[in-house]
């Protein structure tokens, strides 16, 4: 069974300490590895595509790799505005559409 | 341009009761799919249409429903609500063309109540 963990479930950060949140992924074929920012009561903005292990992203303070098991999104130097929950979904190859999440790392940086 | 829209933003509904959520794609996308956030949970996977055909249904009961039209807005509907169907309820477009394909954008949800 297809599976998606994140952790940790919370993260509490100073402003400029980096951290890095992960994605273990269990699937039968990925299509890609998707990363989200959702603020509360809204709805996830999308943040990245990864698509092959080896693969790496990058936006602003944000960077996202990829390996054959598992997705790192690494904060570098964050701000209280990067407060907000990080969601990782995965597309396999037997779908175009479904997306499967894991429950989200809840960030809250303080100035 | 225009994101996706959704609405209504919030409605409050009685159990037993019927609803509607309907969605706009982005301009040029012809796929929408449809989700489920629980608080504290990602995002569950209801239903995905392309072309007005469903091309996906995840695990929920068949009071759920829904359908795309030709200018590919789409309609969830919820029939005999239950309490636990309180949820925010999401809308996501794809164009599934082209290389950045299959990237999903999410509208800002309604929030459904059950009571």
């Amino acid at each position: 069974e297809d599976q998606v963990t994140q952790s940790p479930e919370a993260l509490r950060l100073q402003e400029g300490e980096s951290s890095s949140l992960n994605c273990s992924y269990t699937v039968s074929g990925l299509r890609g590895l998707f990363w989200y920012r959702q603020d509360p009561g809204k709805g996830p903005e999308f943040l990245f595509t990864l698509y092959s292990a080896g693969e790496e992203k990058e936006k602003e303070r944000l960077k996202a790799t990829l390996t054959k098991k598992e997705s790192f999104l690494h904060i570098t130097a964050p701000k209280p505005e990067d407060s907000a929950t990080y969601l990782c979904a995965v597309l396999t190859t037997d779908s175009w559409g479904k997306l499967q999440f894991g429950a989200g790392t809840q960030v809250v940086v303080t100035p | 341009d225009a994101g996706v829209t959704q609405s209504p933003t919030h409605l409050i509904k009685t159990r037993g009761q019927h609803v509607t959520l309907r969605c706009s794609p982005i301009s040029g996308h012809k796929s929408v799919s449809w989700y489920q956030q629980v608080l504290g949970q990602g995002p569950q996977f209801i239903f995905q249409y392309y072309e007005k055909e469903e091309r996906g249904r995840g695990n929920f009961p068949d009071r759920f429903s829904a359908r795309q039209f030709p200018n590919y807005s789409s309609e969830l509907n919820v029939n005999a609500l239950l309490l636990g169907d309180s949820a925010l309820y999401l809308c996501a477009s794809s164009s599934l063309l082209g290389g950045a394909s299959y990237e999903q954008y999410f509208g800002p949800g309604t929030r459904l109540t059950v009571t």
